[in-house]
């Protein structure tokens, strides 16, 4: 009953490589996200979708592309992976309304290790 | 520009005893959401409490509380009876307004002693 579930937990790929990471939430929320926390703990949103469109995209490089087939998927898809791109991915999600600033949930995270 | 700022990269507190954590945040807005989230080990982030800039009442959850000053810019977290399962990173929080991101400060690693 994982209300952000994410998958893979681990991952571990050669450099050059394409990996997808699938994120799902059963919150009934309509606004989901992708943050990355590299070595130094430091965590930054990459992207947020609202039902399935794109609002944030933060200079994130276009390897990167996120896909929300819909508002309880967000998956995130990275091409041609370089050793910088190694930290650890969450997926969120939150309900949000006008002027509600409501709670993010976060899933377990994605440790994605490039080789 | 840091919009969340924290300044103890580590605090130590022994078993019973009581842990404050600071977090100052620069924003120009009167309405806004702060947080603080733990993350132990695992990697899991965990929300501990969530305070709205328009409440003055402090929040507090079991034995998590914030000292909140708007004017400061302030959003502190104290721990009271700490426990060795308290040991973790804490992040403090700010997000604008309905879907804006939320955005965090550097953490504080929390150390808890028997």
């Amino acid at each position: 009953d994982t209300a952000v579930s994410q998958t893979p937990k681990y991952l571990v790929t050669q450099m050059g490589n394409d990996k997808s990471i699938k994120c799902e939430q059963n919150l009934g929320h309509d606004t989901m996200y992708w943050y990355k926390q590299d070595s130094k703990k430091f965590l930054k949103i990459m992207f947020s979708y609202n039902n399935k469109e794109l609002i944030i995209n933060e200079t994130v490089p276009n390897r990167f592309s996120p896909k929300s087939p819909d508002k309880a998927h967000l998956n995130l898809h990275i091409n041609s992976l370089e050793l910088g791109d190694s930290a650890v991915y969450f997926c969120a999600s939150s309900q949000d309304v006008p002027g509600s600033g409501n709670t993010i949930y976060f899933g377990e995270g994605s440790w994605l290790t490039v080789v | 520009a840091q919009t969340v700022t924290q300044s103890q990269p580590e605090m130590s507190v022994q078993e019973a005893e009581t842990v404050t954590l600071s977090c100052t945040y620069d924003t120009s807005e009167s309405d806004y959401y702060l947080f603080w989230y733990k993350q132990p080990p695992s990697r899991q982030m965990i929300l501990v409490i969530r305070q709205e800039a328009y409440k003055q009442q402090n929040a507090t959850e079991n034995r998590f509380s914030v000292n909140f000053q708007k004017a400061a810019k302030s959003f502190s977290l104290k721990i009271s009876d700490s426990q060795l399962g308290d040991a973790a990173m804490y992040f403090c929080a700010y997000r604008r307004n309905s879907w804006g991101k939320l955005q965090f400060g550097a953490g504080t690693q929390v150390v808890v002693t028997p």
